[in-house]
């Protein structure tokens, strides 16, 4: 296990509500990153929080928001749901010690439906 | 195109039997390149990180790097049902970004 949380495990939601994800990061981590995995795809980059900034985002509209806490804990917020938004949520945190930057420990996950 | 590319498979070998498991990228200025395993509901798992060309070993996999093929591939080595899983390809850094990027994975069934 990495050490990464997410809550909660499974949420049911549906279409036009808002949802708020939380994820703890492993112990010495300050960066946070949130993916989204749509079944059978790879995870896709969401964005990413260093020290309580954005610090990068993918392709996805605003309605897709974060948040990170000087703990270093995040969530990820998505407000008007679409059916398109059922996908596992992924959270992983890194910390930027040399190459080893990038190296991403996940969390459990949140699976999220919309009806 | 897409910047990094897998083989959705499904692979499947037989126990005991080496598993391969390639990878391509499109942009060369990658400069870590990661393997993860996913089981079925569970959130991906760090298998081997490199950043290097050449082969690296740890246990029973290694991870192959060639950049100017642009190509990493992953060998398992005597397979185990137990590894049967999605493994996920992944790259970063190029164009000063250092978030990783993640293939679709192959997943890979290892039959008794």
């Amino acid at each position: 296990e990495t050490g990464v949380t997410q809550s909660p495990t499974h949420l049911i939601k549906t279409r036009g509500q808002q949802v708020t994800l939380r994820c703890s990061s492993q112990s010495g981590h300050n960066t946070v990153s949130w993916y989204q995995q749509a079944l059978g795809q790879g995870p896709q980059f969401i964005f990413q929080y260093y020290r309580e900034e954005e610090n990068g985002r993918g392709n996805f509209p605003p309605r897709f928001s974060g948040l990170q806490f000087p703990n270093y804990s995040s969530e990820l917020n998505v407000n008007a749901l679409e059916l398109d938004d059922s996908a596992l949520y992924l959270c992983a945190s890194s910390t930027p010690t040399g190459v080893s930057t990038d190296t991403q420990y996940f969390g459990p996950g949140t699976r999220l439906t919309v009806l | 195109q897409k910047e990094v590319e897998q083989n959705s498979g499904p692979l499947s070998v037989p126990e005991g039997a080496i598993a391969s498991l390639n990878c391509t990228y499109s942009d060369r200025g990658s400069q870590s390149f990661f393997w993860y395993r996913q089981y079925s509901g569970k959130s991906p798992e760090l298998i081997m990180s490199i950043y290097s060309n050449g082969d690296q070993e740890d246990g029973r996999f290694t991870a192959q790097l060639n950049k100017a093929s642009q190509y990493v591939s992953l060998l398992i080595r005597d397979s185990q049902p137990s590894d049967s899983a999605t493994y996920l390809c992944a790259r970063s850094g190029g164009g000063g970004s250092y978030i990783p990027t993640f293939g679709r994975g192959t997943s890979l069934i290892v039959h008794p």
